[in-house]
């Protein structure tokens, strides 16, 4: 069964650190990896797609990796600003049966 | 522009009452989900349906009934039988099979019991 998980489970910066965030999963069988964004009482907003073929997207200040083989994916946050603050969640699209399955996300927040 | 409408935004439910959450997509997507999220906790799968007239259940499926009657719609039930239902419920849609399409989600509906 595949599980993800995302550590930290949150983080406090000051605004202008550059961040990585650390998503695991335990299946390498997955089409695709998202990163997703959410703001307290907001639905999922869709930071980057990595396909499995894939080694790393980049959108801006946000890049994400992806090494299927290991299980691992990080979101690195370029110069982080207080807009930034939320909650950033993983999640993996599994082979066959096209599920989500979501780890519990890393709440952030930036400091001015 | 395409995307995924979920209505209503509250819903108060009294207890031993159904309540249907809509969901709506024009992406031409052929799946669509329905995820539960509480405090402190991940996404779960609720149901989720790959084609008109066919659906699945997912992780958490006790207390929920579905339909899919057509692509674009998804609605979700939350019966009696659901007995710890206040939540926010998020809908999302996908192409099938395909590494290059991600999850769309719908902006969610937080369901309160009274």
């Amino acid at each position: 069964k595949q599980e993800v998980t995302q550590i930290p489970a949150a983080l406090s910066v000051p605004e202008g650190e550059n961040l990585v965030l650390n998503c695991s999963f335990t299946d390498s069988a997955i089409y695709n990896l998202q990163w997703f964004r959410q703001d307290p009482g907001k639905g999922l907003t869709s930071l980057l797609l990595i396909q499995s073929s894939q080694r790393e997207q980049t959108s801006g200040r946000l890049n994400a990796s992806l090494d299927k083989s290991s299980g691992r994916s990080t979101l690195y946050i370029a110069a982080s600003q207080p807009g930034d603050s939320a909650t950033y969640l993983c999640a993996v699209k599994v082979i066959d049966t096209d599920k989500l399955i979501f780890g519990t996300g890393t709440r952030l927040q930036v400091f001015p | 522009d395409g995307g995924i409408t979920q209505s209503p935004k509250y819903l108060f439910r009294k207890e031993g009452q159904n309540v249907t959450l809509s969901c709506e997509q024009n992406l031409n997507h052929d799946a669509m989900y329905w995820y539960r999220q509480d405090p402190g906790q991940g996404l779960r799968l609720i149901y989720y349906s790959q084609i008109v007239n066919d659906f699945q259940k997912g992780d958490i499926a006790e207390g929920y009934s579905v339909s899919r009657e057509k692509k674009e719609s998804f609605p979700l039930t939350v019966t009696s039988a659901q007995k710890n239902p206040t939540a926010f419920y998020l809908c999302a849609s996908s192409v099938q099979g395909r590494a290059n399409y991600g999850y769309t989600f719908g902006s969610g509906t937080r369901l309160t019991v009274v």
